[in-house]
C-alpha cells in the first residue's frame, strides 16, 4: 500500500474556526491532492501539487489554500470553515500526473456546526 | 468538465455481468477507473491511455475508444466482493496534471 496519512481522521469544530488538514506521503511522489467527496457529487479536486511551492486550483477551490513546503507534506486550509464544507476529505498522490495511479489516503471527516 | 457515468446504480446476482460506461464531451487522452467501498478510500483499478488498448484486472476488463470518447467498464462473472462505487476519471487539461471524476456508478452485488 501507498504511504499516505491524512490526519486527523475526524475533526468536529464550529463555523468560523480555522481547521488545517495534512497529508503526509513517504513515496516521494511528485504531485498530491486534495479531494472533498460529497454525497451525489463523487469526487471533486479542491487544490493540487505539482512540486515543492507549486500548486494550482481545482473545481472548488473557493474558501480553501494549500501549501507544500517539503515534497512529503501537502496542507489544506479552511481559513474560517462554514457549514457547506462539511465533507470528507482525501488526500491523494500520483509519480507523475493524469497519466499515473492515484493512491488515496483514509480521508479526514470533517463536521462543521 | 465532469465526464458523465452510466448507469447510476446497478443491481446484480453473483455470477452476472455488468458494464459501466464513461463518457465525455472532450478528447481524451486517458481513463483512470477506481472503486470505492462503503466507508473507504478510492482504489486504482486501471489506466487506459490513447490507443485504444483493453486492460484486465481479475475479472475486471475496460475498454477505451478515442473517437466516442468514451470507456466501458466490464465486470465479469460478478461476485460480492466487486459491490462498490466505480468512478472513471479523464484528465482535467491537455497537460495531465490531474483528474476530474465522474459522480460514480454504485454496484450491488447479492448472492
Amino acid at each position: 500500500d501507498a504511504g499516505i496519512t491524512q490526519s486527523p481522521r475526524h475533526k468536529v469544530t464550529e463555523t468560523g474556526t480555522p481547521v488545517t488538514l495534512r497529508c503526509h506521503q513517504t513515496e516521494n511522489h511528485r504531485y498530491m491532492y486534495w479531494y472533498r467527496q460529497d454525497p451525489g457529487h463523487g469526487l471533486r479536486l479542491i487544490h493540487y501539487s505539482y512540486g515543492v511551492k507549486d500548486t494550482d486550483k481545482g473545481e472548488v477551490s473557493d474558501g480553501y489554500s494549500v501549501s507544500r513546503s517539503k515534497t512529503e507534506d501537502f496542507l489544506l486550509t479552511l481559513e474560517s470553515a462554514t457549514s457547506s464544507q462539511t465533507s470528507v476529505y482525501f488526500c491523494a498522490i500520483s509519480a507523475s500526473g493524469g497519466r499515473q495511479p492515484q493512491h488515496f489516503g483514509d480521508g479526514t471527516r470533517l463536521s462543521i456546526l | 468538465q465532469q465526464p458523465v457515468q452510466s448507469p447510476q446504480a446497478v443491481i446484480l446476482r453473483e455470477g452476472e455481468d455488468a458494464v459501466i460506461n464513461c463518457s465525455s464531451s472532450k478528447a481524451l487522452y486517458s481513463v483512470h477507473w477506481y472503486r470505492q467501498k462503503h466507508g473507504e478510500a478510492p482504489v486504482f483499478l486501471m489506466i487506459l491511455l490513447k490507443g485504444g488498448e483493453q486492460k484486465g484486472h481479475e475479472k475486471i476488463s475496460a475498454s477505451f475508444n478515442e473517437k466516442k470518447q468514451q470507456s466501458s467498464l466490464y465486470l465479469t462473472a460478478s461476485q460480492l466482493s466487486y459491490s462498490g462505487t466505480y468512478f472513471c476519471g479523464t484528465e482535467r487539461n491537455q497537460a495531465g496534471t490531474a483528474l476530474i471524476f465522474g459522480k460514480g456508478t454504485t454496484l450491488s452485488v447479492s448472492s
